[in-house]
């Protein structure tokens, strides 16, 4: 079955970088990219970005870009999110989730891109 | 502010049905498809709906999607009280180039 098992908490001083880790298992792991997302205390989800299998492309959020990293390591199944220079509103939970998309063989049509397996959470806390 | 809207919270007893809306623009739900998630406390989110009415395998037949406009909405009938949780929402935003989630409803099934 399908796993993406994400990497413990960290507690990270203001100005400091995190790097949160996302093992999959159970599929081709080179057939599927990753998005990542985070859930600050008591709010809604936030689009970080996403990456594909390849990491020929990776796109991220305005916000975040200039801050944020996303690479995959296909020698270990792994996907990783860097995030640099933290401030305490990045204390979040942050979660991985393998991006899939529908396809008609019929019509040639590609579906939106939906995250269908998703990792248990790395809970970042930015506190001095 | 969610580029998404989404009601708060919503309630409804045992048994009765739920509607859950989720309100965007042309330039995200006009043209994009929408998916949900159900997360429920202290979990992460769970594919519930994609390609705006399709369900992953597993989903009970009680949680259904559709999409009309620039507007999205999740049904759940036969509610039980396994059902509270908070409901997302997302699509693509062509203008922003970004993912885009609502703000999340809360369930409460009384």
């Amino acid at each position: 079955q399908v796993q993406l098992v994400q990497s413990g908490g960290e507690v990270k001083k203001p100005g400091a970088s995190v790097k949160v880790s996302c093992k999959a298992s159970g599929y081709t792991f080179a057939s599927y990219g990753f998005t990542w997302v985070r859930q600050a205390p008591g709010q809604g989800l936030e689009w970080v970005g996403w990456i594909s299998p390849n990491n020929a492309n990776a796109n991220y959020a305005q916000k975040f870009r200039g801050r944020v990293t996303m690479t995959i390591d296909t020698s270990t199944s792994t996907a990783y999110m860097e995030l640099r220079s933290l401030r305490s509103d990045d204390t979040a939970v942050y979660y991985c989730a393998r991006k899939s998309r529908s396809y008609d063989p019929l019509t040639g049509y590609y579906g939106q891109y939906y995250f269908d397996y998703w990792g248990q959470g790395t809970l970042v806390t930015v506190s001095s | 502010q969610s580029v998404l809207t989404q009601p708060p919270s919503v309630s409804a007893a045992p048994g009765q049905k739920v509607t859950i809306s989720c309100s965007g623009s042309s330039s995200n739900i006009g043209n994009n498809d929408v998916s949900w998630y159900q997360q429920l406390p202290g979990t992460a989110p769970k594919l519930l709906i994609y390609d705006n009415n399709k369900r992953p395998s597993g989903i009970p037949d009680r949680f259904s999607g559709s999409k009309s406009g620039t507007s999205a909405t999740l049904v759940i009938t036969g509610l039980q009280t396994g059902d509270e949780a908070d409901y997302h929402c997302e699509t693509w935003d062509s203008s922003l180039t970004v993912g885009v989630f609502g703000g999340g409803t809360k369930l409460t099934v009384l």
